[in-house]
């Protein structure tokens, strides 16, 4: 499994776009990189997935460079209730394969 | 309409006590995952099966113990509960693993404090 490197923390403005990046330098060219969050409390919820294209949803975008060693999950418009631990994780296409989670980032929206 | 549910939400019990975590999805999904997510936030898998057979099983102590009945569900039997086991422990699901996407749903999540 790839390892990923996030910051620890980030602080966001409500209404303004939050930018999240990870590291993922050792991505194997099979391994999807998916972004989950866990809002204190709760079961992490899916945010988002993608190999090489940038993709978008209802939730962020998520901006992948061309050589795939780092990302960005975008939230456009984060409100209060987008506070919470973000996650990114390399994984190999296939859906029962494991995650990894590492430490992710602590988004903290602020009014 | 709970997608993926878990009981109890809470269990508090004794050292050496034997416990159940139940975990049920509706989602018509074929693999189930456990993953234990201990005081300092880590979130690791512990087990994932696919149509009720093991396909993950990370290095677990024997007293943990999944059982499969059918595709909807996967329980979590733990014996002689010790107190390191105290944790949140969630249950996940996704489709089968010939799919491109590897979503897991998540339930809500079991507070296991063993006293």
């Amino acid at each position: 499994d790839a390892k990923t490197t996030q910051p620890p923390s980030m602080d966001c403005a409500e209404g303004r776009a939050a930018n999240l990046p990870c590291n993922h330098s050792t991505i194997s060219g099979n391994e999807y990189v998916y972004w989950y969050r866990q809002i204190h409390s709760q079961g992490p919820q899916y945010i988002i997935h993608g190999l090489k294209n940038n993709e978008t949803n209802e939730m962020a975008s998520l901006i992948i460079t061309e050589d795939r060693k780092s990302s960005t999950l975008i939230l456009p418009h984060a409100t209060l209730r987008d506070t919470a631990v973000y996650y990114c994780i390399g994984s190999p296409q296939g859906g029962s394969e494991k995650l990894v989670f590492g430490k992710g980032t602590k988004l903290t929206v602020n009014p | 309409d709970t997608a993926v549910s878990q009981t109890p939400k809470y269990l508090v019990t004794q050292m050496g006590n034997d416990k159940s975590i139940k975990c049920e999805q509706n989602l018509g999904h074929d693999t189930m995952y456990w993953y234990k997510q201990d005081s300092k936030k880590f979130l690791k898998i512990m087990f994932s099966y696919n149509n009720k057979e093991l396909i993950i099983n990370e290095t677990v102590p024997n007293r943990f113990s999944p059982k499969s009945p059918d595709k909807a569900h996967l329980n979590l039997h733990i014996n002689s509960l010790e107190l390191g086991d105290s944790a949140v422990y969630f249950c996940a699901s996704s489709q089968a693993w010939s799919r491109r996407n590897n979503e897991q749903f998540f339930g809500p999540g079991t507070r296991l404090t063993v006293l």
